[in-house]
């Protein structure tokens, strides 16, 4: 079946500092791919997608680029702020939408 | 533009008691919905979806269930709750092929 795997965490960084939150995925056929954020007691929020093969996702800063041939959909930001502080998921489309999530990785930036 | 609403927001229970959560979104007909839980520490897991009114498919085998009585409106219960029920549940709802999450019901079993 399908499957998406991300990096253990959690990722500790400094203010201004660059981020890359790796996610590879196993699928059938072309799912979309989704990064989801989760702040401390609230719901998942979308943050970017990708439709299709070379396709970037982008928002607020965060950019990831759907990569078929490594099969990845990596996050990047340039310079991260301690807000961004948060459980970052990766996600792709299934059938009648049903997401698969990766496990998640927390992020935690210090000023 | 759509919002979906879920509640309680937290809810402590005793072991063996009853479950009701309720969700409903507004601004959208027909949507796909679809529950998720998420125990301390680890990651989600889907648990029920539904197409429309009373249409339910299980994603897990357990004690809990899922009903739709409404176009919007989609329900997560249990008979006899367990210690491991305890998580944070989430509700979503899809347009195309993303969905967008409620801001989820906390649920401690003691």
């Amino acid at each position: 079946g399908n499957s998406v795997t991300q990096m253990e965490g959690p990722v500790t960084l400094s203010e201004e500092a660059f981020l890359t939150i790796n996610c590879t995925y196993t699928a059938t056929g072309y799912p979309s791919l989704f990064w989801y954020v989760q702040y401390p007691g609230e719901g998942l929020q979308l943050l970017l997608k990708a439709t299709k093969a070379d396709d970037k996702g982008s928002n607020k800063g965060f950019e990831a680029t759907y990569r078929k041939e490594t099969t990845s959909f990596h996050l990047e930001k340039g310079s991260v702020q301690v807000s961004d502080s948060a459980v970052y998921f990766c996600a792709l489309s299934e059938t009648y939408s049903t997401l698969t999530f990766g496990k998640g990785t927390m992020l935690l930036v210090s000023p | 533009s759509q919002t979906i609403h879920q509640w309680p927001a937290t809810l402590v229970q005793p072991v063996g008691s009853p479950l009701s959560l309720e969700c409903t979104v507004e601004g959208t007909s027909n949507p796909n919905l679809y529950w998720y839980r998420q125990a301390a520490g680890r990651g989600l897991q889907l648990l029920f979806y539904s197409v429309g009114i009373g249409q339910i498919s299980s994603e897990v085998p357990q004690n809990l269930s899922a009903s739709r009585p409404q176009d919007r409106q989609f329900i997560l219960s249990s008979k006899k709750l367990l210690l491991s029920d305890s998580g944070f549940y989430l509700c979503a709802w899809s347009e195309a092929d993303t969905q967008y999450f409620g801001p989820g019901t906390r649920l401690t079993v003691l």
